[in-house]
């Protein structure tokens, strides 16, 4: 069983509202990543860290942004939420060695109205 | 660039049917393969995996076999439930330098087993 959890697992707010998705993993992964997950399924990476104090942003732009200052807490920031934010949040850590398993959160559901 | 495309779903059956979700794959270099598979309300969990051509990956029932020559990695079960109801996603890692791997997606393939 997978050991990365993420909270809220559902939040609705009102836009303009500051909001932060908080994930932590307790399996010494170096790697962490969010990915944001539309309705019709498909994942978008949109950041990822390889460490400590290392952040890059993925294949979609957001307008989210991320910190890394532990090991084990990758939490994404919206300073300004609007309804285009709406979505499904998956956090992952992982995915190096042999196996190249990636580990997910089960993820938060955010509603911006 | 690198790619995955697979079969788009919905894609619905009766329990112990026969169930197949093609997967093909577009890379430069030799790509690990994966399926994952994401319940309801849940994240996605590893389901199976092959990390060289010709190798079967097999799990809970599952199967799928990495084939170079045709560049793909179908998932099939023989006889699904009604509890394999999920979205699937095929996926490939590549090597990206340093210690670092790139995974890419492909959309999903929702599945629905009717009782």
């Amino acid at each position: 069983e997978a050991d990365i959890y993420q909270t809220p697992r559902y939040l609705v707010i009102g836009t303009g509202k500051k909001i932060t998705l908080e994930c932590s993993q307790t399996m010494g992964h170096d790697k962490m990543y969010w990915y944001q997950q539309d309705p019709g399924m498909e994942l978008h990476l949109i950041h990822y860290s390889y460490g400590v104090n290392s952040t890059e942003k993925g294949d979609l732009s957001s307008e989210s942004t991320v910190s890394r200052i532990r090991t084990e807490h990758f939490p994404l920031t919206l300073e300004s939420a609007r309804p285009s934010h709406t979505s499904q949040y998956l956090c992952a850590s992982g995915g190096t060695g042999a196996t190249g398993e990636l580990f997910f959160g089960e993820g938060s559901r955010l509603t911006v109205l | 660039g690198d790619s995955v495309t697979q079969m788009e779903g919905p894609v619905t059956l009766s329990e112990e049917a026969f169930l197949t979700i093609n997967c093909t794959y577009t890379a430069t270099g030799y790509p690990s393969l994966f399926w994952y598979v994401q319940y309801p309300g849940e994240g996605l969990q590893l389901l199976l995996k092959a990390t060289k051509a010709d190798d079967k990956g097999s799990n809970k029932g599952f199967e799928a076999t990495y084939r170079k020559e045709t560049t793909s990695f179908h998932l099939e079960k023989g006889s699904v439930q009604v509890s394999d109801s999920a979205v699937y996603f095929c996926a490939l890692r590549l090597y990206s330098g340093g210690s670092n791997y790139k995974l890419t997606f492909g959309k999903g393939t929702l599945l629905t087993v009717n009782p």
